[in-house]
């Protein structure tokens, strides 16, 4: 399958700085990643859509100031996490889709932990 | 009303007996679907995509899909304990746009050797 490369795998901060996560695609081009997020025990839930060369898109309730999206290329996104708290602390995982299938690929997640 | 439904188990199999997981959706219009594996820890990892009612088999993993019903499931034969994991149902609105996908809560199986 399409392979989705995400780094760093873990990182740990404190209260008040900024982490950036990078999402590459790396045998493909992926004009559209998909930002999720994931608490212990629960689903995944999409933070934002992606858009390369465009803004992306929030979904409700998700802070687009404080969760910084960036998609310069057509295989690199990135997700900044402004002013990290420690309820920001979760699993941050990038996917992106090949092809018109629709099937979505993911990386291989950031675990995030905000002293 | 969740919009994907699974019932979160654990669901406890035999080595070598058949799981047997089951995902309802709300979207009547909802055109694609697919099940991911996710081991604790660890980032989704596709599993089947399914497009069409009807049955669809790759190696141990059939998926079923029944429109009508709002209903997929996923059957895993001969169960090993390596399948062990959280299995996420995801579905894909006619009107979404592609690759933006709705998760189900996932159902863990656990595989007692």
């Amino acid at each position: 399958g399409a392979v989705v490369s995400q780094h760093p795998s873990r990182v740990i901060c404190k209260s008040g700085t900024s982490v950036k996560i990078e999402c590459r695609s790396l045998d493909f081009q992926a004009t559209t990643m998909f930002w999720y997020r994931q608490f212990p025990k629960q689903s995944l839930m999409l933070m934002a859509t992606s858009n390369e060369g465009s803004k992306a898109t929030y979904e409700q309730g998700v802070e687009k100031d404080k969760f910084l999206i960036n998609h310069a290329s057509l295989t690199l996104s990135t997700l900044t996490v402004t002013s990290a708290h420690p309820e920001d602390s979760s699993f941050y995982i990038c996917s992106a889709r090949t092809g018109t299938t629709g099937e979505l690929f993911f990386g291989e997640g950031s675990r995030l932990t905000v002293l | 009303q969740k919009e994907v439904e699974q019932n979160s188990g654990p669901l406890s199999v035999p080595e070598g007996a058949i799981a047997s997981l089951n995902c309802t959706y709300s979207d009547r219009v909802s055109q694609s679907f697919f099940w991911y594996r996710q081991y604790s820890g660890k980032s989704p990892e596709l599993i089947m995509s399914i497009y069409s009612n009807g049955d669809k088999e790759d190696g141990r993993f059939t998926a079923q899909l029944n429109k009508a019903s709002q209903y997929v499931s996923l059957l895993i034969r001969d169960s090993q304990p390596s399948d062990s994991a959280t299995y996420l149902c995801a579905v894909m609105g006619k009107g979404d746009s592609w690759g933006k996908l709705q998760f189900g809560a996932g159902t863990q199986v656990v595989v007692t050797p």
